[in-house]
Order: C-alpha cells, then sequence, then structure tokens
C-alpha cells in the first residue's frame, strides 16, 4: 500500500463511452500526475497538478481531460478514445514538483477501449 | 533534451546470480536519478535514487552510482532471489526552462529462476 488509490482497477469502455478515473492521495502531497503506461514503451508523463493547478500537459489529445478538485483527489475523464488509448494508466503524487522529490504511485487502471 | 536509455529486456537470470541493468541518460541541467520497480499487477515505487555526481543510492541489496563523467546510473545487485522479478525503471527528475520533468525509461523485465 502506498498511500495512492485509484478506482477501478480495470475498465473496458467502447470508443462511445465516457467515463472517470479517480486518484486519491491522503499523504499530504502537493504535486499530482498521470502517466500512461504502453507496452514496451517509455512511461509517459500526461499530466501534472501542483497546488491543485495544471502546470504541464504533455500534447495530450482532448480526448483525455483531468480535473483536480482539491489536493488529495485527481480524475481523469475519458470521452470517444481509441483502440491505441488502451493501457494502464498510473496516478502518482509526490510533495512538491522538485527533482529530488520521490513519486509514489497508485497500483495503475488497466483500460481497454474496444 | 532530456532522455532515459536502459537496456532492452527480458533479462533471464538463475537465483543468486549478480545482476546489471545499464541505464545511460543526457539531460540539460542537473538531474536527480532514480530506478523504480513495477511488481506485477501494481504501480511503481521508488527503489533507489541519487541527488548528485558520484552519490551511491543503495536499497534491498540494489545500489546505483551516480556516474556524471559516462552519464550512467547502472542498477546492480550481488546476488538476485526469485522475489526480484519484476520490471525496472531508470528515470531522471530536472528542471528546465519548460519547468520539472521527470522522465523514465522504458523499463527491463527481470525473470528470476530458481
Amino acid at each position: 500500500e502506498t498511500g495512492v488509490t485509484q478506482t477501478p482497477r480495470h475498465l473496458v469502455m467502447g470508443m462511445t463511452n465516457k467515463k472517470s478515473l479517480k486518484c486519491e492521495q491522503h499523504l499530504g502531497h502537493n504535486a499530482m500526475y498521470w502517466y500512461k503506461q504502453s507496452a514496451k514503451k517509455p512511461l509517459e508523463l500526461m499530466f501534472v497538478y501542483s497546488l491543485e493547478e495544471r502546470v504541464e500537459n504533455n500534447s495530450v489529445p482532448s480526448r483525455f481531460s483531468p480535473e483536480c478538485p482539491n489536493s488529495s483527489h485527481l480524475f481523469l475523464h475519458l470521452h470517444t478514445l481509441q483502440p491505441e488509448d488502451s493501457a494502464l494508466y498510473l496516478c502518482a503524487s509526490s510533495q512538491d514538483r522538485f527533482p529530488n522529490t520521490e513519486a509514489f504511485f497508485g497500483q495503475g487502471t488497466r483500460l481497454t477501449v474496444v | 533534451g532530456n532522455s532515459v536509455t536502459q537496456m532492452e529486456g527480458p533479462v533471464t537470470l538463475s537465483e543468486e546470480a549478480f545482476l546489471t541493468i545499464n541505464c545511460t541518460y543526457t539531460a540539460t541541467g542537473y538531474p536527480s536519478l532514480f530506478w523504480y520497480v513495477q511488481y506485477p499487477g501494481e504501480g511503481l515505487q521508488l527503489l533507489l535514487k541519487a541527488t548528485k555526481a558520484d552519490d551511491k543510492g543503495s536499497n534491498k541489496g540494489f545500489e546505483a552510482t551516480y556516474r556524471k563523467e559516462t552519464t550512467s546510473f547502472h542498477l546492480e545487485k550481488g546476488s538476485v532471489q526469485v522475489s526480484d522479478s519484476a520490471v525496472y525503471f531508470c528515470a531522471l527528475s530536472v528542471t528546465d526552462t519548460g519547468g520539472f520533468k521527470t522522465i523514465f525509461g522504458a523499463g527491463t523485465r527481470l525473470f528470476v529462476k530458481a
């Protein structure tokens, strides 16, 4: 248990569906992240939030929409996804957005788009 | 630019064998370097880190030394166990003009046979 909880653990959705991934941390961290992990590819940073403000968006398609209502919760809203979006989506948090800060990861949501 | 290159896996070893997983990096500025481990069905967790040149990170028998002259951060363990079977990610964190960046390598899968 790392202190970062993601739900659901598994999700199958059609290309016309709308769904949301949830991430929760009670570690008192200021920064939260969404990563995409695809087979045989480097871990891709999608979004960074610091103190509930989005500070980084790495050219992610608009069909992925993040939301950070408070410092403990982070959502990733999904709509009209493509099969190539199937991947493991990992949430992480850290105390600060500084280079030597450790990130704590959730177990991920395994997303399959059919 | 900033990037991390890891040796391709999978790496298959017998129990008690010596492990080396190579990692090299390119970075603008002065990065901190990390090794994360991902056990089956789980998210990533920090294994060790080093924040400046010549620092050695160590944890659970694993070691890695920050080598600025060779821009490397190779992971080593003297005697692996079956329980070490996992995916290992090398990562760097650096602050550049675009803000804080954490960049992961593609990961190296390790299988340890009894």
